[in-house]
């Protein structure tokens, strides 16, 4: 069965400081991957889809970037965190035709 | 207005009750999910439906196509049913990667 992994789970980072999140998965290969932020009181924004290595899209402009340097392993990055960055971040994976499965997510406060 | 519209947005019920929550849509779409969240944040896929209905212990989801409306049941209510309710949809063309659009939610509050 896949599972998939997220961390860290909680976060508390200063503004201005970089970020490092990390998804993984296992039991499938060649996954469409995905990050998902929900800021308070929001709903789910797709931020970056990836169908392979390396290939990256982007949906909104904003402070962060991702990648994917193997086929089941998807970072979401930024080089100086805004306040406004704070939220619930979420990595999901699916294949077509089946269904979505996400991850834990991780708890980020940028203070 | 949002490609993809729940009602009610919050839902308050007694333990037993039965519930449905509505999802209505204005876009093609080849795939339905409704996902449930809890307090903790962890969102888990409840169902993925393209037609028809589908029943899992006490959660039972339907899809009217034509109508682009889905609904989501559940019977005999349970406070550990508290969390919030998303449906969210896989539209049609453009690419195949699978993009959802999600509602906005329901916040679902079952008291015992």
């Amino acid at each position: 069965s896949q599972t998939i992994h997220q961390w860290p789970a909680t976060l508390v980072q200063p503004v201005g400081s970089p970020l490092s999140l990390e998804c993984t998965v296992e039991g499938t290969s060649n996954p469409n991957l995905y990050w998902y932020r929900q800021a308070a009181g929001r709903g789910l924004q797709l931020l970056f889809y990836s169908v392979g290595i390396g290939q990256i899209s982007s949906e909104v402009p904003q402070n962060l970037s991702a990648s994917r340097p193997q086929d089941r392993q998807f970072i979401l990055s930024s080089k100086k965190l805004l306040l406004s960055d704070s939220g619930f971040y979420l990595c999901a994976w699916s294949k077509i035709g089946s269904d979505r499965d996400f991850g834990p997510g991780t708890r980020l406060l940028v203070l | 207005k949002n490609e993809v519209e729940q009602s009610p947005q919050n839902l308050t019920a007694q333990e037993g009750e039965f519930i449905t929550i509505n999802c209505s849509y204005s876009v093609g779409i080849s795939a339905l999910h409704w996902l449930q969240q809890h307090p903790g944040g962890g969102i888990v896929s409840l169902f993925m439906l393209s037609s028809g209905k589908k029943k899992h212990g006490r959660l039972i989801a339907t899809i009217n196509i034509q109508e682009k409306h889905s609904s989501l049941h559940i019977t005999a209510s349970h406070p550990r049913d508290s969390a919030v309710y998303i449906c969210a949809v896989l539209v049609t063309g453009g690419t195949s990667y699978g993009k959802l659009t999600f509602g906005q939610g329901t916040i679902l509050t079952v008291h015992p």
